[in-house]
């Protein structure tokens, strides 16, 4: 069966850090782009960042830009997105997903809180 | 950046009616790399229309996209019990990766 799993989500202190992790079953995450995407609470879909296939790419949307980083561990079939520096506008329900011909598969998401 | 602009904000519907989401971009979107999706409350979006007038794998025909370049639009032909949601378009050619903010399609 084809899905995606997100684990780590947590409560963390603003300038604390977090590594959410994708756990990928059914296809290889090797194989294709994989993205993360958030959502706060009552608001719409915000896209984070992707990896392409080679892992030679990584994009970032700006609001993240230098303190969320990407990667891959294809021997564990897994995504990763480290968070560091969290602000108060970082909590939300983090997705990932694959991208093939838009984004097709999503996990369930995990709950990024960023509270004192 | 492309910024996608949906409208309207609410669509007041009835089972049975027809529905159409409108998706506005601010620049071409290349190779028309625009998808929707549908979401659900407490539940993770849901691909419906990759290359702006594809269906995804098991969705319905009910579901259409159609439009290029700047201006995209998602059909409902005739609206289920089921098809009351969130619906989101995205473009995927180039870096941001962007989403609309969503038009919520409702129960009259």
């Amino acid at each position: 069966q084809v899905q995606l799993v997100e684990s780590g989500g947590d409560l963390v202190k603003p300038g604390g850090s977090l590594r959410l992790s994708c756990a990928a079953s059914g296809f290889a995450v090797s194989d294709y782009y994989m993205s993360w995407i958030r959502q706060a609470p009552g608001k719409g879909l915000e896209w984070v960042s992707y990896i392409t296939r080679s892992d030679t790419e990584m994009y970032y949307a700006d609001s993240v830009k230098g303190r969320f980083t990407v990667s891959r561990d294809n021997s564990k079939n897994s995504l990763y997105l480290q968070i560091n520096s969290l602000r108060a506008e970082d909590t939300a329900v983090y997705y990932c997903a694959r991208s093939r011909l838009g984004l097709d598969i999503w996990g369930q998401g995990t709950m990024v809180t960023v509270s004192s | 950046e492309i910024v996608l602009t949906q409208s309207p904000g609410t669509l007041s519907l009835s089972p049975g009616e027809r529905a159409t989401l409108s998706c506005r971009a601010s620049q071409s979107v290349p190779r028309n790399y625009l998808a929707w999706y549908q979401q659900k409350p407490g539940q993770a979006p849901r691909l419906l229309i990759y290359g702006a007038s594809s269906r995804a794998t098991g969705i319905p025909d009910r579901f259409s996209g159609s439009g290029s370049g700047t201006d995209f639009t998602l059909t409902l032909s005739r609206l289920e019990p089921e098809d009351f949601a969130v619906y989101y378009c995205h473009q995927y050619e180039r870096p941001p990766w962007t989403f609309g903010q969503g038009t919520k399609v409702e129960i009259k």
